[in-house]
């Protein structure tokens, strides 16, 4: 079945750094999406991409669905402290049921003050 | 407009018994998702339903199981609780086809 790879898996930086994060699969996706997790809460989306090659920003945050389809990158510039918690890619396909959502295992940030 | 809310946040349950979990979905969105996330397993999709169908099942054993309502506001309900059920279960709704949002989740603990 699908699956998608995400790296790195955690990450420590300086706060002012800017962080790139990646997500890969070797399935085709019709949308990516990325998400934000912190501790005890549910996933908040952050970007949802819709088009292969599509670059869109959401203040600080830049991500880019890939040309294959396969994969998406996250970029966040200039960290800041509130930036700690997790990032999960998802990707959504459709098969006959429906549609359906593919998540990564997650990129654990840290930022150091 | 509200989020996705979730009830009851906390919850613990000892082996064997079963647990009612509840998810309201953002207004107007008729899908909605449930995840189990655990540390060792991430989020995994357990079902969805759209218009109080079933549309689609993730890969758990059947003592897992959900409905929704008439409103969109759907159940998910766990049978013969074992350790291993322990996790953050997820909701997420969306208006059909495009982008989940996610609720707070509910934390169930078997003891």
């Amino acid at each position: 079945g699908q699956q998608l790879n995400q790296s790195p898996q955690s990450m420590f930086i300086q706060e002012g750094e800017d962080v790139s994060m990646n997500c890969t699969s070797s399935s085709i996706f019709n949308t990516w999406l990325w998400y934000k997790q912190e501790p005890g809460e549910g996933p908040v989306l952050l970007i949802a991409l819709y088009k292969a090659g599509e670059l869109t920003s959401n203040g600080r945050l830049t991500a880019q669905f890939g040309i294959t389809r396969k994969d998406s990158f996250l970029n966040i510039s200039a960290s800041i402290p509130s930036d700690v918690g997790i990032y999960f890619c998802a990707g959504r396909y459709r098969d006959n049921y429906g549609q359906n959502f593919v998540f990564g295992p997650g990129t654990r940030l840290s930022v150091l003050p | 407009k509200a989020g996705v809310t979730q009830t009851p946040r906390y919850l613990i349950k000892t082996r064997g018994q079963q647990v009612t979990l509840s998810c309201s979905p953002i207004s107007g969105h008729r899908s909605v998702s449930w995840y189990q996330q655990t540390p060792g397993q991430g989020l995994q999709f357990l079902f969805e339903y759209f218009s109080e169908t079933q549309r689609n099942k993730g890969n758990f054993p059947g003592r897992f199981s959900g409905r929704q309502f008439s409103n969109s506001r759907s159940e998910m309900n766990v049978s013969t609780l074992e350790l291993g059920d322990s996790a953050l279960y997820l909701c997420a709704s969306s208006l059909g086809e495009d982008e989940q949002f996610f609720g707070p989740g509910t934390r169930l603990t078997v003891l």
